[in-house]
């Protein structure tokens, strides 16, 4: 089983709905690390959390330590928010990131 | 401010041919990384360095080698390339330690394609 595991790992959607996308891990944590990676392009930290809720934006992340879960949230989605989201965690066992696979979001016009 | 640059941004080569591929960053950080993407894995740390002049195996590193010869520069070699090692590679950077919940700066990724 992965340390890191998204739901769902493809997201199709329109434009103007609330997306919610999933994060689960299994260690325990210094912070979590939310990314965003365009098609063909390379990838943007979105943020850091080691507690709470973040916001920038139309984006809110928020992270549940006691639950070993985060979300990531778009709200009024548009076409320019389809990419790659990627979940990443920094874990007290070593000095390394770990990534989930991604979740492929796709906003239909 | 250019963040993380690397180069190239495409190449192929055939099976055993050798190359360079240039990480550079403009924000004064001690650490960066190599890493490979790969079609329904994450991200894989191939090397690391902690500093100028330093360097350090990650998860994935037989069939490259590194070098921080400068605080700005990693560059990541492969001397004799495999199809195996076609992937998308993704530098990176950090101020700090990972551990210490610091912001990670990447690159745009050089997709390499070994025939």
């Amino acid at each position: 089983k992965n340390e890191v595991e998204q739901s769902p790992q493809n997201l199709t959607a329109q434009e103007g709905e609330f997306i919610t996308i999933n994060c689960s891990y299994s260690v325990g944590i210094s912070a979590l690390h939310w990314l965003q990676q365009h098609p063909g392009g390379g990838i943007v930290s979105l943020f850091m959390l080691s507690s709470g809720k973040k916001k920038h934006g139309r984006l809110i992340a928020t992270i549940n330590i006691q639950e070993k879960h985060s979300s990531l949230h778009i709200t009024a989605s548009h076409p320019r928010d389809s990419a790659v989201y990627i979940c990443a965690i920094s874990n007290f066992g070593n000095e390394k990131l770990t990534f989930g696979t991604g979740t492929r979001l796709t906003i239909i016009p | 401010n250019a963040g993380v640059t690397q180069t190239p941004k495409f190449r192929v080569l055939k099976t055993g041919q050798s190359m360079t591929l240039l990480c550079a960053q403009d924000m004064n950080h001690e650490y960066m990384y190599w890493y490979r993407q790969d079609p329904g894995m994450g991200l894989r740390l191939i090397h690391y360095s902690v500093g100028e002049g330093t360097t350090a195996k990650g998860e994935v590193p037989d069939g490259y080698n590194v070098s921080r010869l400068k605080k700005q520069n990693f560059l990541l070699g492969l001397e004799s390339a495999a199809p195996s090692q076609t992937s998308v590679y993704f530098c990176a950077s950090t101020s700090d330690r990972i551990l210490m919940n610091t912001e990670a700066f990447f690159g745009q990724g050089t997709r390499l394609t070994v025939v």
